[in-house]
């Protein structure tokens, strides 16, 4: 696609239940990055994949919260759990790499609500 | 600790007036520094950015401004436009895996 395409777009959910939120970056791109937002807040950082490895994961609140990208294209964020803190909106972003104006592209996100 | 702050949480101006939009960080690593723009709903779009090399960008209506001396930067947005209202996020990328580091926002309402 000519962007960055999120799946689902709103998703909610009951304290205690699994959800996993799907991100297809721009074809081609390596580089692939998930951040949180939540209300009143800019993104936050969650993990950075390069490839199909996941290359920095130091944002990940804590171990209920787990990514993958098996084929470095299409990445699934996956949170075991979910408390109702877990609400907010998930932005996938992907580039090409080391991009000259350092720009991201990001997707429209998912909604989170755990109830 | 927060590397990226935009201090005011809204800006209102008139329309065919400048909008400044200001940003301080405190991590001198941080190589580029970009401002994105956020309508409901919608992810952030890139606006504008600069290298921390260089201390003036313009695109168009847009034009970017980096103090280093001061860690601080500023959006100018002249003229305002009622398009022009949204949310900005002022950002840094530092370090090896390019993230950015976010601040909190500022949104601007340009009265027409």
């Amino acid at each position: 696609g000519a962007g960055v395409s999120q799946t689902p777009s709103n998703k909610v959910t009951e304290k205690g239940k699994y959800v996993e939120l799907r991100c297809d970056p721009i074809s081609g791109h390596t580089a692939l990055y998930w951040y949180r937002q939540s209300l009143g807040q800019g993104p936050e950082f969650l993990i950075y994949f390069q490839g199909t490895g996941a290359a920095d994961d130091s944002g990940l609140p804590n171990d209920r919260f787990f990514a993958v990208r098996p084929e470095g294209s299409v990445s699934t964020l996956k949170i075991q759990r979910t408390e109702r803190g877990d609400s907010a909106v998930y932005l996938c972003a992907s580039s090409g790499g080391l991009a000259a104006t350092g720009e991201l592209f990001f997707g429209e996100g998912s909604r989170l609500t755990v109830l | 600790d927060q590397q990226v702050k935009q201090n005011s949480p809204s800006l209102s101006v008139q329309e065919g007036r400048i909008s400044i939009l200001n940003c301080d960080y405190t991590n001198s690593m941080f190589d580029y520094f970009l401002w994105y723009k956020k309508y409901p709903a919608e992810g952030p779009t890139f606006l504008i950015s600069i290298s921390s090399i260089k201390d003036k960008n313009e695109d168009g209506r847009f034009t970017v401004f980096l103090n280093k001396s001061a860690k601080h930067l500023s959006l100018h947005i002249v003229p305002s436009q009622p398009g022009d209202s949204a949310v900005y996020f002022c950002a840094a990328r530092g370090g090896s895996n390019y993230k950015l580091t976010f601040g909190k926002g500022t949104l601007l309402t340009v009265n027409p």
